[in-house]
């Protein structure tokens, strides 16, 4: 158990629909990093957040957005689905501002019908 | 930017030692190497990490000659749950260059009985 945890681990709708996956990072990390994997392909980074603050961003499309809460939590929006967006969405953390070793969650798997 | 090679797939059999090799030509002064492993549906693991010369833990060693083009992950004695994808990154520990997190696709190891 890496300690960061992502909700919902399975998420099924359709195209057009707007989605928000969840990330808790380890207790004491400040760095949340999203990814996206789609099948059989290497993770793409999308975004990082560090202590509320965006600090650097990836291959992430204008549909998407995320957001780092007071609590250190990270959301990540997917809004006008694509049946391209159906993935693996992975987050991840660290314990500074800029990326070391990072500790990631179980993924959220999406599905877009 | 320090981009990697690893081969695509490798083989083995329980019980040998397995090199996987990264090539990372363009490799920087400050750059350190990372291996993950990854497992089907799941988030990437932190392996090892090295600047120079041999590292080595519990789980793996890490080899980087002197000239740092190149780095070798062993992994002794393989059993059958080694069977993953793993990925070399190349890049600064605590740097901006958001470059640097590229995973690519890796290398998948299997392992059989």
């Amino acid at each position: 158990d890496s300690g960061v945890t992502q909700t919902p681990k399975h998420l099924i709708t359709a195209t057009g629909q707007r989605v928000t996956l969840r990330c808790s990072p380890r207790s004491g990390d400040l760095s949340v990093y999203w990814y996206q994997q789609s099948l059989d392909q290497g993770l793409q980074f999308l975004i990082q957040y560090y202590n509320g603050e965006e600090r650097a961003k990836g291959n992430i499309l204008e549909r998407f957005s995320a957001q780092q809460f007071p609590d250190l939590h990270s959301e990540l929006n997917l809004s006008s689905l694509e049946l391209g967006d159906s993935a693996l969405y992975f987050c991840a953390s660290s314990v500074g501002a800029l990326e070391g070793i990072q500790y990631f969650g179980a993924g959220t798997r999406l599905s877009v019908l | 930017l320090a981009k990697t090679t690893q081969p695509i797939s490798m083989d083995s059999y329980e019980g040998q030692e397995v090199n996987i090799t990264c090539s990372h030509n363009n490799i920087a002064t400050n750059d350190y190497i990372t291996w993950y492993q990854q497992f089907p549906s799941q988030g990437p693991r932190f392996i090892i990490q090295g600047y120079k010369t041999k590292v080595t833990n519990e789980v793996a060693s890490l080899f980087i000659p002197a000239d740092r083009k190149s780095s070798t992950l062993s992994l002794p004695r393989v059993s059958l749950s080694d069977t993953a994808v793993y990925y070399c990154l190349v890049g600064v520990p605590l740097s901006y260059n958001t470059d640097k997190l590229i995973f690519g696709t890796g290398t998948r190891l299997q392992v059989f009985p």
